[in-house]
């Protein structure tokens, strides 16, 4: 089993729509969790981290469902710069490397 | 606003070539990591490096990989005798908080292509 899974993607959506991601992991001990973005042949960025009572920031928010292993974003109002992919990352225990998902790329449409 | 930086930008070699890929990281952390990325794969962990010495390493680094700090402000990945599947963009990235939410800032990346 895959330690991060995503959904597959991609996601075409036109500007202005709401787009969720969703993401499980595998090890139960995981203790810290993020998204990260990437566009294409870039590097990853931090979009934000993922607290246990969920937290928003902007048009973005994330979720985390400790007993079932998932983690969820949410986009509101899709705009044309959010055309990336979207990366779930998992850190099990103090400085331990991330573990990254496949990531699951959205399109934004005009 | 601080930086990782990566050289060079774009790598090509000869099967079987030593290839060194540079960074420096930003200058008050601690905590210094190489990932690579497979082109559409997903970003592995190769090696992470503390206090001077390797904290962690993946099954992916080999005796082929090496890294070094060997000046204080650069970190270094060697890869002594390159294999077509190297070919992988190649990323640094560092840290300088402890613990889980420390966040780790990503190098630009350094593209390996192996022919």
């Amino acid at each position: 089993r895959k330690e991060v899974e995503q959904d597959p993607g991609p996601f075409n959506v036109p500007e202005g729509a709401t787009v969720a991601f969703n993401c499980t992991y595998s090890n139960s001990a995981s203790q810290s969790f993020f998204w990260y973005r990437q566009d294409c042949r870039k590097e990853p960025k931090l979009l934000m981290s993922v607290y246990s009572s969920g937290n928003e920031d902007g048009r973005f928010t994330a979720q985390l469902n400790r007993a079932s292993q998932y983690i969820s974003l949410l986009i509101r109002d899709s705009k044309l710069s959010d055309s990336a992919t979207y990366l779930c990352v998992v850190r099990n225990s103090g400085n331990t490397p991330l573990v990254f998902g496949k990531g699951t790329r959205l399109s934004v449409i005009a | 606003e601080p930086e990782v930086t990566q050289t060079p930008s774009h790598q090509v070699t000869q099967m079987g070539q030593e290839v060194i890929l540079r960074c420096v990281p930003i200058s008050n952390h601690l905590y210094f990591y190489w990932y690579r990325q497979i082109l559409g794969q997903k970003v592995e962990f190769l090696v992470s490096f503390y206090n001077n010495e390797i904290s962690e390493k993946s099954e992916i680094f080999d005796d082929q990989f090496s890294v070094e700090r060997p000046d204080g402000s650069n970190f270094t990945l060697k890869i002594r005798s390159t294999k077509l599947e190297d070919s992988a963009m190649y990323f640094c990235a560092s840290t300088g908080g402890y613990g889980l939410t420390g966040e780790l800032f990503f190098g630009e990346g350094s593209r390996l292509t192996v022919l």
